[in-house]
């Protein structure tokens, strides 16, 4: 199961909003609504952002959202802030019964 | 509070075998599917497998980098996951992180733990 593709790095300024994608394949990402997004902040634990394509857990900021359209899914952010700065994982279910996830995407708040 | 606590990294030669551990409190453990994800020095995130709980008949399931040599299971009386890795490769270095699937056929993985360092090396 190859990794799904995601953007080496995005950038954007305070305020602004950016789109994050993630594409996979007909077998994972197009096969089901089983796609997460994660945030990784240097040496922490990844934190869950937005689950089953576009559900955000409670704590989770409105300016975080997540869609699909086919084999991609994206996640935006809205109304950057310096705080938002980290690396960003999608995570899809597979017909193989397995989880694949992205290679991550740095975020750079300019 | 919901909390995931791994254990067990360490230093271990090519070849060797390591057990890790997932001791999960503040939820109900036996109900749940547990993860096990792990991330390369300055690399990704790697899904490594997940355990399914006793209504699921334990069923466990790997990614194909650690198939044969990587093996989940759980004690639910001790709510903790395991991780035992064999045959153990240089590229098996890694920060181990478990996680939960809060709520069966999503993909709400939420908490991870802290991590735990494997270092694979002679």
């Amino acid at each position: 199961q190859s990794a799904l593709t995601q953007p080496a790095s995005v950038s954007g300024s305070p305020g602004q909003s950016i789109t994050i994608s993630c594409t996979g394949t007909s077998s994972d990402v197009g096969a089901y609504n089983y796609v997460s997004w994660y945030q990784q902040h240097p040496g922490k634990a990844p934190k869950l952002m937005i689950y089953d394509v576009s559900n955000r857990p409670s704590g989770v900021s409105d300016r975080f959202s997540g869609s699909k359209s086919g084999n991609t899914a994206s996640l935006t952010i809205s109304g950057l802030q310096a705080e938002d700065e980290a690396d960003y994982y999608c995570i899809s279910y597979t017909t193989s019964s397995t989880w694949v996830f992205g290679g991550g995407t740095m975020l750079t708040v300019l | 509070e919901v909390q995931l606590v791994e254990s067990g990294g360490g230093l271990v030669q090519p070849g060797g075998s390591l057990k890790l551990s997932c001791a999960a409190s503040g939820f109900t453990f036996s109900g749940s599917t547990m993860y096990w994800v792990r991330q390369a020095p300055g690399k990704g995130l790697e899904w490594v497998g997940r355990i399914r709980s006793k209504a699921k008949s334990y069923a466990t399931a790997c990614a194909a980098s650690v198939k044969g040599r990587f093996i989940i299971s759980r004690d639910d009386s001790k709510n903790t996951a395991y991780l035992q890795m064999n045959s153990l490769k240089t590229e098996d270095t890694a920060v181990y992180y478990c996680t939960r699937q809060v709520v069966v056929g999503t993909s709400w993985l939420d908490p991870w733990g802290q991590g735990t360092l494997v270092t694979v090396s002679s």
